[in-house]
């Protein structure tokens, strides 16, 4: 399995601003994912990040919101831009999902937005 | 659309009963279903999971009953305990689904001592 670390853990922030969560992983690995996981409700995907190319936005998400960075194989970022109160949620990267093998998330940020 | 259904939303259940977490699913491509316990404050982690080819799985005190042809699969916590208490998820990816999984809607679980 994978240890995955996410910074920052929690963050509070205002209307309008925006805030980029990073996400790293203790080995290499090819795909990384970002989820959405709203108060009380299940998880959403809301993009997979390959190094070295774009990121693929599942219908819902769009990259002027959600920019990523996937810089190497072992670290990624996500940007929350033009928050609103909307946005408060845990956001989580994830690491897998190769047919051999499975998921692993890390911690989430938990995101309020005032 | 839901992709994976699942219920009952929360479950409450008495020390050393069974705790059961029902599952089902549409597309017929799904071949991986794992299931996720998530504690409060952390991210999901990976409890235990199945493919199509057997019908049942356990790994201790957690068993994973897969119904192929009902397309429904359930997870079955005996003798729960209240560090059980948590989320979980069930989850489902496919070949037709290149590497993403369709989460359920969690079930929140709490063990009474």
């Amino acid at each position: 399995s994978a240890v995955i670390s996410q910074k920052p853990s929690r963050d509070i922030c205002q209307r309008g601003t925006s805030l980029t969560i990073q996400c790293q992983v203790d080995s290499q690995v090819t795909m990384m994912f970002w989820y959405r996981q709203q108060p009380g409700q299940s998880l959403t995907l809301i993009a997979t990040a390959n190094q070295g190319s774009e990121a693929t936005y599942e219908s819902g998400f769009v990259i002027d919101k959600f920019p990523i960075s996937r810089p190497n194989l072992t670290f990624s970022t996500l940007t929350v831009s033009n928050m609103s109160p909307e946005d408060s949620s845990i956001y989580l990267c994830s690491v897998g999902g190769t047919l051999t093998d499975t998921q692993y998330f890390g911690p989430g940020t938990r995101l309020t937005v005032l | 659309q839901q992709q994976v259904k699942q219920s009952p939303q929360s479950l409450i259940v008495q020390k050393g009963g069974i705790s059961i977490i029902n599952c089902a699913y549409e597309n017929t491509a799904f071949d991986y279903f794992p299931w996720y316990q998530q504690f409060p404050g952390k991210g999901p982690a990976l409890l235990i999971a199945i493919r199509p080819d057997v019908s049942e799985k356990k790994e201790g005190r957690f068993t994973i009953s897969f119904n192929k042809s009902a397309k429904q699969f359930s997870l079955h916590i005996m003798d729960s305990q209240p560090g059980d208490s948590a989320t979980y998820f069930c989850a489902a990816r496919g070949t037709n689904t290149g590497n993403q999984f369709y989460f359920g809607t969690g079930t929140s679980l709490t063990v009474i001592p």
